[in-house]
């Protein structure tokens, strides 16, 4: 069965303390990889979509990285503007070449 | 330039009454997605559409809910006869071709009493 599972459910963090969410996922034939961050009351924000294992992306902050079995969210020195829950999900076409699979974040929290 | 528009943002119903959920995608985009997410909970998959067609409904319940993409106008996720079960918070999203990344709007957020 089609699976993503994000770890750790919550990280606490110091502001400038670099760390790592992870993202992994059981999918037939994976087409893509999104990485979105969701802030409280408000909607998914997208950051990064990975196509194919070794790829990788950075946006301030933040770098994502792919292999065939599980993506990495690097988080750089974060500043407490970094809170946030950060939502990964995969698109698998032998599903449809639409449908993403979600999965259920990781709650980050950067103390000052 | 304008992301995608929900409303109303929040909404309360009393069980049994109608809910009306309304989604604007993004300016040149015609692929419109709904989802629902229940605390701590991922989101879910409910339906997509395209202008004035229904492609893939196959997350949405048969019963009591519907959607729509008219030609003109927003999207509809609509709620007949809501019961406590249906409160969560509905997402739309919008894509400009149906593979490409997904745009979210700020949620409505439901509260059936």
């Amino acid at each position: 069965e089609d699976q993503v599972t994000q770890s750790p459910e919550a990280l606490r963090l110091q502001e400038g303390e670099s760390s790592s969410l992870n993202c992994s996922y059981t999918v037939s034939g994976l087409r893509g990889l999104f990485w979105y961050r969701q802030d409280p009351g408000k909607g998914p924000e997208f950051l990064f979509t990975l196509y194919s294992a070794g790829e990788e992306k950075e946006k301030e902050r933040l770098k994502a990285t792919l292999t065939k079995k599980e993506s990495f969210l690097h988080i750089t020195a974060p500043k407490p503007e970094d809170s946030a829950t950060y939502l990964c999900a995969v698109q698998a076409p032998l599903r449809s070449n639409y449908q993403l699979i979600w999965g259920a974040g990781t709650k980050l929290i950067i103390k000052p | 330039n304008a992301g995608v528009m929900q409303n109303p943002r929040h909404l309360v119903r009393r069980r049994g009454q109608e809910a009306r959920l309304r989604c604007s995608p993004m300016k040149g985009h015609s692929h419109v997605y709904w989802y629902r997410q229940l605390p701590e909970e991922g989101l879910k998959f409910m339906v997509y559409l395209q202008k004035e067609n229904i492609i893939d409904e196959s997350g949405m319940p048969k019963e009591r809910f519907s959607a729509e993409f008219p030609k003109e106008g927003p999207s509809i996720l609509r709620i007949q006869q809501v019961v406590r079960g249906d409160s969560a918070a509905y997402f739309c999203a919008s894509s400009q071709t149906p593979g490409e990344t997904q745009y979210f709007g700020p949620g409505t957020r439901l509260l059936v009493l």
